[in-house]
């Protein structure tokens, strides 16, 4: 079974703290995305990589950046966390091969900047 | 642009009631179709996909048919259980690229006993 696991599941932070949340896939995938889900809005893509050192930025990335130094982890960066940042943010991982492309999440971390 | 379309929820039924969840999509092309589950304190999980018009995917007693025509991928069950309360997304991608999925805003299922 594919594993996508996530550092935290629940965070708490103040305005102005550099938050890192990580994600871990054992899958070997090429292709790692996060997404924040809020009510309302569904989920929607910050950042994915497409292999290490890879990046893209992707419909919501400002206040955000990525960093992916190793092939199975890709860590997710607030520089300098705000308010409207409180979020359940989720990680995917995505598999392909010549029947299937399927992105499989993790349980995802529900952050809130105080 | 793309776009996906879900009925608000939240949808509340019966144990062994009928379910349908609407969606309706905007896309330039043609793209997959896909069912996301999300059961409380978890992460997303895919319960069905179409990948082409006509196409019926099916998983756990849901169905949903890629409806060309009418831009559409209306989810469905015969008899839902307790253990189907849960939020349901909607999605599209297009293939080709790296699948980037562009959610509906979720509906929130609750079965009564």
């Amino acid at each position: 079974d594919v594993k996508v696991t996530q550092s935290s599941r629940y965070l708490v932070k103040r305005t102005g703290e550099k938050v890192f949340l990580e994600c871990v896939q054992d899958m070997d995938h090429e292709n790692m995305f996060w997404y924040r889900q809020d009510p309302g809005l569904g989920l929607r893509l910050i950042y994915f990589s497409y292999d290490v050192k890879m990046k893209e930025k992707g419909d919501i990335p400002e206040g955000y950046s990525v960093s992916r130094e190793k092939k199975e982890r890709f860590s997710l960066i607030l520089e300098s966390a705000s308010t409207n940042q409180t979020s359940m943010y989720l990680c995917a991982s995505r598999q392909t091969g010549a029947y299937t492309d399927t992105q499989y999440f993790g349980p995802g971390t529900r952050l809130t900047v105080l | 642009g793309n776009s996906v379309t879900q009925m608000e929820g939240p949808v509340t039924l019966s144990e062994e009631a009928f379910l349908t969840i609407n969606c309706t999509y905007t896309a330039t092309g043609y793209p997959s179709l896909f069912w996301y589950v999300q059961y409380p304190g978890e992460g997303l999980q895919l319960l069905l996909k179409a990948t082409k018009a006509d196409d019926k995917g099916s998983n756990k007693g849901f169905e949903a048919t890629y409806r060309k025509e009418t831009t559409s991928f209306h989810l469905e069950k015969g008899s839902v259980q307790v253990s189907d309360s849960a939020v349901y997304f909607c999605a599209l991608s297009f293939s080709g690229g790296y699948n980037k999925l562009i959610f509906g805003a979720g509906t929130r299922l609750a079965v009564h006993p």
